[in-house]
């Protein structure tokens, strides 16, 4: 399968637990994003890599949320201190550099349940 | 900033009836439309899409018109089928935003035989 893969696909943790994320887009894509989705509601805008470099990151990702994506490839994504409200589907997405197609290729998304 | 507003709530239809889901937007500039759509246990996948006003999106039987006068990407299909259950996306994509897109809230379809 040469889809954008992410793991786990379910995490359940305790709250002020610390979780990762992986994300591993499809080969040769440069752009990576991060979104997160919460029931009833589209996927909203976290933060987006351009090869190795993090150029934008939304206000919704507090201090408590890094992501990573040392070698360009596969990409990573922690919460700190898990609370309640981070409870969603946390989606990757990739796209090649350059592309105007606007096509975004997600994965099937990690859901994260804080008790 | 960019926004995209959806018909509210879920939609239920009998097979072979018409669709239409509504889908209003506030941008800036010309930004690029889309629908997405995620099927049961499955990821995120385009249906269609269009660039520039008057432009129309067409894919497996579902279409739908930029139209930015009315600012509006309505998505539409004549004939819908129990597969065509699914929870559906309207998008947008902005000139100048690292090719991120603003989501919809999402409309469920369920299509009974």
């Amino acid at each position: 399968d040469t889809g954008v893969s992410q793991n786990p696909r379910h995490k359940i943790t305790k709250r002020g637990q610390n979780v990762t994320f992986r994300c591993d887009p499809i080969s040769e894509h440069n752009r990576l994003y991060w979104y997160r989705q919460t029931l009833g509601q589209g996927p909203e805008f976290l933060t987006y890599f351009q090869n190795e470099a993090q150029l934008e990151k939304s206000r919704l990702l507090s201090d408590r949320f890094s992501a990573e994506r040392p070698k360009g490839s596969f990409s990573t994504l922690e919460i700190q201190r898990t609370e309640q409200g981070d409870s969603a589907m946390y989606l990757c997405a990739s796209t090649p550099d350059g592309g105007n197609t606007g096509e975004l290729f997600f994965g099937e998304g990690s859901r994260l349940t804080v008790l | 900033g960019n926004s995209v507003t959806q018909m509210e709530g879920p939609v239920t239809l009998s097979e072979e009836a018409f669709l239409t889901i509504n889908c209003t937007y506030t941008a800036t500039g010309y930004p690029s439309l889309f629908w997405y759509v995620q099927y049961p246990g499955e990821g995120l996948q385009l249906l269609l899409k269009a660039t520039k006003a008057d432009d129309k999106g067409s894919n497996k039987g579902f279409e739908a018109t930029y139209r930015k006068e009315t600012t509006s990407f309505h998505l539409e299909k004549g004939s819908v089928q129990v597969s065509d259950s699914a929870v559906y996306f309207c998008a947008l994509r902005g000139g100048t935003s690292y090719g991120k897109l603003t989501f919809g809230q999402g409309t469920i379809l369920t299509v009974h035989p």
